[in-house]
């Protein structure tokens, strides 16, 4: 099946600073999105972005979808952006499952 | 609109009973999924279904099951638990199979003592 990687798998951050996530897949994809997981547990969409640039305030995404890649950027980072991000993949193939990376840990302190 | 809900949101029961998860869709949503987040396997997909059909299956044993209704709620069902099935279970909507963004509920948050 599609792999997924994730990189840096944990990343520490002062505020105000601005970071890049990065995810690898293995195959084609039909979708790809971006979650922050809140301290609860409830992955909260940031991107629905199969291929393409997108922004929302201080996030964006890009996903090359012929070099098998997506990237987020948090510009101006602020505490409450701490918690893990996760990149999804979906391949039509497989119906509405999605493939998870295994996230990056991001840690923004004051 | 209201998101997706996902009852209960914590339960805890002991090894060898059963426990039945609920999920409400996005309304419109038909096709409903389910994963399993766990610190050592990460999120792995359950399976999906669409029209009261199971359409896609994870791979875990047969003591998960699932089915779905006519109204597209969908529950979940884990027999004979075990350690190891203590996890965030999290349910997924969206329009329709392998059809646009997913939207996720809360989770139900087992433990199996």
């Amino acid at each position: 099946g599609i792999q997924v990687e994730q990189s840096p798998p944990d990343l520490i951050l002062q505020e105000g600073a601005n970071s890049t996530l990065r995810c690898n897949f293995s195959d084609s994809v039909n979708n790809l999105q971006w979650f922050h997981q809140n301290p609860w547990g409830q992955l909260i969409n940031l991107f629905y972005i199969p291929s393409g640039t997108k922004q929302n305030g201080r996030l964006s995404a890009t996903t090359v979808a012929t070099e098998r890649y997506s990237l987020l950027y948090i510009s101006s980072s602020q505490t409450t952006d701490s918690g893990v991000y996760f990149c999804a993949v979906l391949v039509i193939t497989s119906g509405s499952r999605l493939t998870f990376g295994e996230g990056t840990q991001l840690t923004v302190n004051p | 609109k209201a998101g997706v809900t996902q009852t209960p949101r914590y339960l805890i029961k002991t090894r060898g009973q059963q426990v039945t998860l609920s999920c409400s869709p996005i309304s419109g949503h038909r096709s409903v999924s389910w994963y399993q987040q766990t610190p050592g396997q990460g999120l792995q997909f359950l399976f999906e279904y669409f029209s009261e059909t199971q359409r896609n299956k994870g791979n875990f044993p047969g003591r998960f099951s699932g089915r779905q209704f006519s109204n597209s709620r969908s529950e979940m069902n884990v027999s004979t638990l075990e350690l190891g099935d203590s996890a965030l279970y999290l349910c997924a909507s969206s329009l329709g199979v392998g059809t646009g963004e997913l939207f996720f509920g809360e989770g139900s948050r087992l433990t199996v003592l």
